[in-house]
């Protein structure tokens, strides 16, 4: 069966600095891989997606992602955060965009 | 952004009632998909659409039923509210082209309470 795991469940950065995100996967064939964010009281934004070729995906807002087949991951990373970043952060995974199976999220807080 | 609408947006029931979320999309994509969002849990699948009159169940589908008589309607029921049910819903759509620009694009989401 299929399943995500993000091993953080809150994150605390200050402003400027680096950011990594981190999320696993189990999947038994080669996976669709998607980040998603979520503002408090909205929906969810797709921030960026891989499903074949270059392993380093570029996504909205400044974030980036590299899949890294050998260690069943997909890391989200942004070089200098900024306070609007705060937000909550979802993993998923699936086979296209059908059935995604969605890891618990990580919570981003920012210092100012 | 995505045409997907949710109604209603908030709603406060009590137990044992009947409830009816509604998901509209202009979009015209194939799959549509309901969701529950609850702390720690990140999102869970309930149910999805296939098609017009084509659903299937998700990893959290007792207690609740869906239909889909038009491609751009997919109503989640609960037929009878309990306290567990009390979540956010979110209702997404995604298309099957197999090019790879497949995403889920997701609703603003219906808070319900069920006291």
């Amino acid at each position: 069966a299929q399943s995500v795991t993000q091993p953080d469940i809150h994150i605390t950065v200050s402003e400027g600095a680096s950011l990594e995100l981190r999320c696993n996967y189990s999947y038994g064939a080669t996976p669709y891989l998607f980040w998603y964010v979520q503002s408090p009281g909205q929906g969810l934004q797709l921030l960026l997606k891989y499903f074949s070729g270059d392993t380093l995906v570029q996504g909205i807002k400044g974030f980036e992602a590299e899949f890294k087949r050998s260690q069943s991951s997909f890391n989200l990373r942004k070089p200098s955060v900024h306070w609007s970043d705060a937000a909550e952060y979802f993993c998923a995974v699936g086979q296209g965009a059908q059935k995604l199976v969605f890891g618990q999220g990580t919570r981003l807080t920012i210092n100012p | 952004d995505a045409g997907i609408t949710q109604s209603p947006r908030h709603k406060v029931t009590e137990t044992g009632t009947p409830v009816t979320l509604r998901c509209h999309q202009t979009e015209n994509h194939r799959y549509m998909y309901w969701y529950r969002q609850d702390p720690g849990h990140g999102l869970r699948l309930i149910h999805y659409s296939y098609g017009v009159k084509d659903t299937d169940k998700g990893e959290v589908s007792d207690g609740y039923s869906v239909s889909r008589s038009k491609t751009e309607d997919f109503l989640l029921t609960l037929e009878s509210a309990t306290s567990s049910q009390t979540s956010v819903y979110f209702c997404a759509i995604s298309e099957s082209s197999g090019s790879g620009t497949d995403t889920q694009y997701f609703g603003p989401g219906t808070r319900l309470t069920v006291l």
